[in-house]
């Protein structure tokens, strides 16, 4: 069983549309939870950042982390076609180097 | 200069080639990790310098070597490569005990290609 399992996509939904993204995983030690965001032929960007459990919200970006279930989501409200990349979750224990997922594709139609 | 400055951007070598990747951050920053990222696969950790002490390689193969000469700068020694090889090549950065931001910076990359 991978540490860390992400539905690699590619989602597309209509512009405006409210987009989930979610991962599970299996190591009850993460403590530390990420959002990455990658377009083409660019380096991962952080998004979001979350350290146990609850949510976090920044703009049109929320992120949730459900430590009981080993779950997290990151929730895009009015998308934009800007927002096709793809999105990696990541998390870590603070003791050693982050885990990925191996991220889900998005694709905002106009 | 800011951020995470990776070079070369694109690199095609054959496999007798000996070569190196350069990463360098401006953040001040105390750790650099090398990550590997192929197609439909999660980011592959390769090597973590802590304090310019490498502190995890997870059984990477000897064809690739690091380099880390100070906390600023990180080098990637590549000989004798496969096919296989070819992929994402990743460099990032992270102060290592702020858990107020636990995330990493990430390089753009160099798009490394084995012929």
């Amino acid at each position: 069983q991978k540490e860390v399992e992400q539905d690699p996509g590619p989602l597309s939904v209509p512009e405006g549309a409210i987009v989930s993204l979610n991962c599970t995983y299996s190591n009850s030690a993460f403590q530390y939870f990420m959002w990455y965001r990658q377009y083409s032929r660019k380096g991962p960007e952080l998004l979001m950042y979350t350290y146990s459990s609850g949510n976090k919200e920044d703009g049109r970006f929320t992120a949730q982390v459900d430590k009981s279930s080993k779950y997290i989501s990151l929730f895009i409200r009015d998308s934009q076609p800007s927002d096709s990349a793809t999105y990696l979750c990541a998390m870590g224990t603070g003791r050693r180097a982050l885990t990925f997922g191996s991220g889900t594709r998005l694709q905002v139609q106009p | 200069e800011t951020g995470v400055t990776q070079t070369p951007r694109h690199l095609v070598m054959g496999m007798t080639n000996k070569k190196s990747l350069k990463c360098e951050q401006h953040l001040g920053h105390n750790a650099m990790y090398w990550y590997k990222q192929s197609a439909k696969k999660p980011l592959e950790l390769m090597f973590v310098y802590s304090l310019e002490e490498r502190v995890e390689n997870n059984s990477v193969p000897s064809r690739f070597s690091p380099e880390c000469p100070n906390s600023s700068h990180l080098f990637l020694h590549l000989h004798t490569l496969q096919p296989e090889d070819s992929a994402l090549y990743l460099c990032a950065s992270s102060q290592v005990g702020d858990t107020s931001n636990y995330g990493y910076t990430f390089g753009s990359g160099t798009r490394l290609t084995v012929v």
